[in-house]
C-alpha cells in the first residue's frame, strides 16, 4: 500500500513567520512531487511541483525534495492570514496515479 | 480558457436513488481522474481513465460505482442506490497525457449529500 503522510496540524504560526510543512512517503520508485493548497469548501490549487532533490523556489515558497529520505517539504516565507488553509501533499507513483496525503491545516494569526 | 468542468457542483439524492457526476477535463487533456474526499479528511484516489479506457480503477468501491470517459462527451462518475456514506465531495482532475511529471488540475467539484 503506497502512502503518503502529513502530520494533520493544525499548525500555528504568526503572521510573517515561515511556516514548515513536512511529508515522508513510502513508494522509493515515485518521481514527481506536488504541493496543493485547499480552501475549505474548495477545490486543491496547485501551488508547486518537484522532481530532482534539493530545493525549488517559486516566490514566497520553497519546496525541499530528499528523497533518499523519502522526504518532501514546503516553506512558507511572510506567512500571511489569507495563507490559512489545508496544504496536501501528494507523490506520482510511477503509475501515472496521484497519491495524497490527508492534509497539514495551517493557521496564520494576524 | 475554460478549465475542468464538473457539474453538478450540488446534488442531493435520496437514500437508494442514482447520482451521476460529469466531469469535462481541460482543453488538450485526454486523461481524467476522479478523487473523493470525505468530511476533514483528504483525497483519495478512486479511478483514472482515458478516452474509452479505464487505465486504474483500484480505488474504487466495488459494487455499486462505475465510471466512463466515452469518445465523446464528458467522462462519467455513476454511483447506484447511495448510501449515506457516499455523502462527499467528489472531484476531478485532468492532465495532458499519462506521463511521469505531468501535473493534474482539479475542477471545482461536485458535492454529493444523500438523505
Amino acid at each position: 500500500q503506497k502512502e503518503v503522510e502529513q502530520n494533520s496540524g493544525p499548525l500555528s504560526v504568526p503572521e510573517g513567520a515561515i511556516a514548515s510543512l513536512n511529508c515522508t512517503y513510502s513508494d522509493r520508485g515515485s518521481q514527481s512531487f506536488f504541493w496543493y493548497r485547499q480552501y475549505s469548501g474548495k477545490s486543491p490549487e496547485l501551488i508547486m511541483f518537484i522532481y530532482s532533490n534539493g530545493d525549488k523556489e517559486d516566490g514566497r515558497f520553497t519546496a525541499q525534495l530528499n528523497k533518499a529520505s523519502q522526504y518532501v517539504s514546503l516553506l512558507i516565507r511572510d506567512s500571511q492570514p489569507s495563507d490559512s488553509a489545508t496544504y496536501l501533499c501528494a507523490v506520482e507513483d510511477g503509475g501515472f496515479k496521484t497519491i495524497f496525503g490527508a492534509g497539514t491545516r495551517l493557521f496564520v494569526k494576524a | 480558457n475554460a478549465g475542468v468542468m464538473q457539474n453538478p457542483r450540488h446534488l442531493v439524492r435520496r437514500r437508494g436513488q442514482e447520482a451521476r457526476l460529469r466531469c469535462s477535463p481541460m482543453k488538450g487533456h485526454s486523461h481524467v481522474y476522479w478523487y473523493r474526499q470525505l468530511p476533514e479528511e483528504g483525497l483519495k484516489f478512486m479511478v483514472y481513465l482515458q478516452k474509452e479506457n479505464i487505465i486504474d480503477e483500484s480505488g474504487m468501491p466495488k459494487e455499486r460505482f462505475s465510471a466512463e470517459f466515452p469518445k465523446e462527451g464528458p467522462s462519467i462518475l455513476r454511483i447506484q442506490q447511495v448510501v449515506r456514506g457516499d455523502s462527499a465531495a467528489y472531484f476531478c482532475a485532468s492532465s495532458p497525457a499519462g506521463q511521469a511529471g505531468n501535473t493534474i488540475y482539479f475542477g471545482e467539484g461536485s458535492w454529493l449529500t444523500v438523505v
